[in-house]
């Protein structure tokens, strides 16, 4: 059964028109991720929560939000997707910060025309 | 200077064959280190954790110097199913840091 679930999986939006991207577990874990994968290269954090509290990466564009309504779900928005924005985006999950396990996703596509 | 640098291959190597990655890591305050094991277009998923002791699963040995900020995985009799991308993980807690430093990964194509 999959643990942290990610919709879409492939996301194709236009130059500048705000997306979306959801991320949803059933693992009841205290921390979720999103991390920004381009091709090529290492996974990046742009930011995570602890429970409700909200800590973005020093170097994470100010185009890039999240929300997390309850212990499940965790969204991430992008206001304004610039090309530069095409990649994959990884959620994961971990019960607690440290030292724990982190559980990914399977990560959504977004392609930006 | 890369936080976590490794060797993006790809290595090529026989079905059987040993083959070995490394791994260093620019933080002398790194706590944890793992490897991640990530297949083509899916999600990194957890290999294994390196301990200072080194640690064995299977055909796989972890081992991390930290004097050398170092980290190796030594992967024998490989297997076709060994073909993916392998990411060396620094993890760095403490004050207002508390993430997952991946390395760019090495490439390895295990051939019949």
């Amino acid at each position: 059964d999959a643990m942290v679930i990610q919709n879409p999986r492939y996301q194709v939006t236009q130059f500048g028109k705000p997306v979306t991207l959801s991320c949803s577990q059933t693992l009841n874990h205290n921390v979720m991720y999103w991390y920004q994968q381009k091709s090529s290269q290492a996974p990046k954090l742009l930011f995570h929560y602890y429970d409700k509290d909200f800590n973005n990466e020093a170097d994470t564009p100010d185009n890039f939000q999240s929300r997390r309504p309850n212990t499940s779900f965790c969204f991430l928005d992008i206001r304004s997707p610039g090309l530069g924005d095409a990649a994959m985006y990884l959620c994961a999950t971990s019960r607690e910060l440290g030292t724990d396990t982190q559980y990914f996703g399977p990560g959504t596509r977004l392609t930006v025309l | 200077r890369k936080e976590v640098e490794q060797d993006p291959g790809p290595f090529n190597v026989p079905e059987g064959a040993t083959v070995a990655f490394n791994c260093t890591y620019s933080n002398s305050a790194s706590q944890s280190f793992f490897w991640y094991r990530q297949d083509c277009r899916k999600e990194p998923k957890l290999l294994m954790s390196v301990y200072s002791s080194g640690n064995e699963d299977g055909r796989f040995t972890a081992q991390l110097n930290r004097a050398s900020q170092y980290i190796s995985l030594l992967i024998r009799d490989s297997k076709l199913s060994d073909s993916a991308t392998y990411l060396c993980v620094s993890g760095d807690y403490g004050g207002a840091t508390n993430k997952l430093i991946f390395g760019t990964g090495t490439l390895l194509a295990v051939q019949p």
